[in-house]
């Protein structure tokens, strides 16, 4: 069992270029989310999914946006890259949207904008 | 507002001692979950423990247990007989009630010296 993959594991990106950071769960879990992670501020929520063919903001939401096409993959795309989104980017998921439901989390995307 | 604060920024703790790694939280909702995650020097974020609102007992798993003072709104993690391996970053986090968005601390790095 993968997990969770993401893709790519890093990248370096010119700004104003478009990127779609991929994950992909095995898991068959509802719910689904993007955080990043910036030193000195722990993980902030950019998306969420509860469940295939829904999306919510999270925290921090401008200048990216997913869909959920099915249960197994939700891409996070940044339309116009901005020097401000360089950070490490996870991808998580969990069996329900509750207090109770454990997030798991993917290995990382290290995102540089020049 | 609902926030997690982790106030040690750094802790060091001699290897086979234990290890007391501070978080206290802030909300007003009766339901929530409360979780400590991992982060090695490799990058991912790997699930440790989980305390619920309603739960009476303290959490525990292998070696570790959270310590959990609901009137303080404190969720202390309490690693035993700590190992070089558990030199890492520590996220104290809190999921709502039912909305699936987890809120992270800021972390605390622990180094376990030999």
């Amino acid at each position: 069992i993968a997990g969770i993959t993401q893709a790519p594991t890093s990248q370096i990106l010119a700004a104003g270029r478009r990127m779609t950071l991929r994950c992909t769960q095995d898991m068959r879990h509802n719910a689904m989310y993007w955080y990043r992670q910036d030193l000195g501020l722990g993980l902030r929520l950019i998306h969420y999914s509860n469940t295939a063919g829904t999306t919510g903001k999270g925290e921090v939401p401008d200048g990216y946006s997913v869909s959920r096409a099915n249960t197994d993959d939700f891409p996070l795309t940044l339309a116009s890259a901005v020097p401000s989104q360089t950070s490490v980017y996870f991808c998580a998921s969990s069996d329900a949207a509750g207090e109770a439901d454990t997030q798991y989390f993917g290995p990382g995307t290290r995102l540089t904008v020049l | 507002a609902q926030k997690i604060t982790q106030t040690q920024p750094g802790m060091f703790v001699q290897e086979k001692e234990a290890v007391t790694l501070d978080c206290t939280y802030d909300t007003s909702d009766q339901s929530y979950g409360l979780f400590w995650y991992k982060q090695p020097s490799s990058g991912e974020m790997i699930f440790l423990i989980y305390q619920g609102s309603y739960d009476e007992q303290n959490a525990t798993e292998g070696r570790y247990s959270l310590n959990f003072q609901k009137a303080r709104k404190s969720a202390n993690l309490v690693i035993s007989a700590s190992q070089l391996g558990d030199s890492a970053m520590y996220f104290c986090a809190m999921n709502l009630s039912n909305t699936g968005k987890l809120i992270f601390g800021q972390g605390t790095t622990l180094q376990v010296k030999p």
